[in-house]
């Protein structure tokens, strides 16, 4: 059965500073997808990154990167350069190939401190 | 563009009162699905649907029930509600590979 577990219910960072967002997943799937979700006050589920369990390269977009460590069954989320509105929460989730469920973890408070 | 959509946005219901929450994507999507977030918890999923005229049960589907009589529309019924249904509904949806696109949500209230 896939997990998802996120360790750090909250963080507080200074402005400009770099945050790692931790996960950890399991499955016994080889095939699957693993996401990141920003979810600001405002409470819209926001779309950041992906990365595929064969992708060789750990996934970018922006200021935002995906340190991914399949040995470890990692896939942290690394944020440079934060800024006021990174302010939200963030979910890390996975999805098997062939399942249709998404699975969240429990998510991470993160507050920039200007 | 508008994507997904979700009405109602905010809803009280008393013990026993049944609603249904409509879900409408204009994005030609197939699969479409109905999640549901408490605090301190992830997003769970209740049903989910695979085309027009599918459905299939989730991680949490006890209390609710779904149709997808359109491809565009999702619906998600609460036949009796109950107090441990106050939580806040997230619907998405998706084309094929990994893109999910979610509603701003609907935040529902059982007193």
């Amino acid at each position: 059965a896939q997990k998802i577990t996120q360790t750090q219910p909250g963080m507080f960072v200074q402005e400009k500073e770099a945050v790692t967002l931790d996960c950890t997943y399991d499955t016994s799937d080889p095939s699957y997808g693993l996401f990141w979700y920003k979810q600001p006050s405002s409470g819209e589920m926001i779309f950041l990154i992906y990365q595929g369990s064969y992708d060789q390269q750990n996934a970018t977009e922006g200021r935002y990167s995906l340190n991914f460590q399949k040995a470890r069954k990692s896939a942290n989320l690394v944020i440079s350069a934060s800024q006021l509105g990174d302010s939200a929460m963030y979910f890390c989730a996975m999805r098997e190939v062939g399942n249709e469920k998404l699975t969240f973890g429990t998510g991470t408070r993160l507050t920039i401190i200007p | 563009n508008a994507g997904v959509t979700q009405t109602p946005k905010f809803r009280v219901l008393k013990t026993g009162q049944s609603m249904t929450l409509l879900c409408a994507q204009d994005m030609n999507h197939e699969y479409m699905y109905w999640y549901r977030q408490d605090p301190g918890m992830g997003l769970r999923l209740i049903h989910y649907s695979v085309g027009e005229g599918t459905t299939a049960k989730g991680e949490v589907p006890d209390g609710y029930n779904v149709s997808r009589l359109k491809k565009q529309n999702f619906l998600l019924g609460l036949e009796s509600a109950a107090p441990s249904q106050t939580s806040v509904y997230f619907c998405a949806s998706r084309y094929s590979g990994y893109g999910y696109t979610f509603g701003s949500g609907t935040r529902l209230t059982v007193v």
